[in-house]
């Protein structure tokens, strides 16, 4: 099994600011998504392969990373985008693997 | 628009059975695979099941092999999570998502599962 390990757990910043999620693989992978979830909502997702946004998804958000370490940024904090990001890995799949998720909250 | 609907949650007791539905509407249902992913209260993401476009081949997670079943109608534009043997650590929220192996692209609002006496 893939385990994937998300840092930080809780993450505070300031509306306006530049959020920096971290994901990281337990063995080398190439599809990798992320998703974003608000409470009693159910997850959306944001990014697939690493770094390719899904649709509608505004362009503050980017992907990066490669092999065992990725990374989520949000460029400008907009209010709505507090919230809980998930990492994933479908390179094993189906055998789908969840991040623990980090907590994005208002500085 | 995509969209996808479950049903079918509610309380039952350990060891007790309930199906999950999943309606889904606005794609060509038939074309792709679908999954079924979970989250315990207050918990994390856990993916459960997963079923190709066909139906042919089906995989479950270690923690509810044996005691699940996905399957699913490309007549009726539905996927099922036939659940047995049910157990407390199964009370969660129960989603459907669209597999288009880019990730999970659309998921349902959740039916909520709980398993207590």
């Amino acid at each position: 099994e893939i385990v994937m390990t998300q840092s930080p757990a809780t993450l505070s910043v300031s509306p306006g600011e530049r959020a920096t999620l971290s994901c990281r693989a337990s063995q080398s992978l190439s599809n990798l998504a992320w998703y974003q979830q608000k409470p009693g909502q159910a997850p959306r997702l944001l990014i697939y392969g690493a770094s390719t946004r899904a649709t509608g998804i505004p362009a503050r958000f980017s992907g990066s990373g490669s092999g065992t370490e990725f990374t989520l940024t949000i460029s400008s904090l907009q209010s709505e985008d507090f919230a809980v990001y998930y990492c994933q890995q479908y390179h094993n799949w189906p055998l789908y693997t969840f991040g623990q998720g980090t907590k994005l909250e208002i500085k | 628009e995509v969209q996808l609907l479950e049903s079918g949650g509610g309380l039952v007791q350990p060891e007790g059975s309930l199906r999950l539905s999943c309606a889904a509407s606005g794609f060509t249902f038939s074309n792709y695979g679908m999954g079924w992913v979970r989250q315990a209260p207050g918990k994390g993401l856990e993916w459960v099941s997963a079923i190709l476009s066909s139906g042919d081949s089906t995989y479950h997670a270690d923690s509810v092999k044996g005691r699940f079943t996905v399957s699913r109608d490309n007549s009726k534009n539905t996927l099922y999570l036939q659940m047995n043997s049910l157990r407390a650590e199964d009370t969660a929220v129960y989603y459907c998502a669209k597999d288009p192996l880019l990730g999970l692209d659309n998921w349902g609002q959740g039916t909520l599962v709980t398993v207590s006496s």
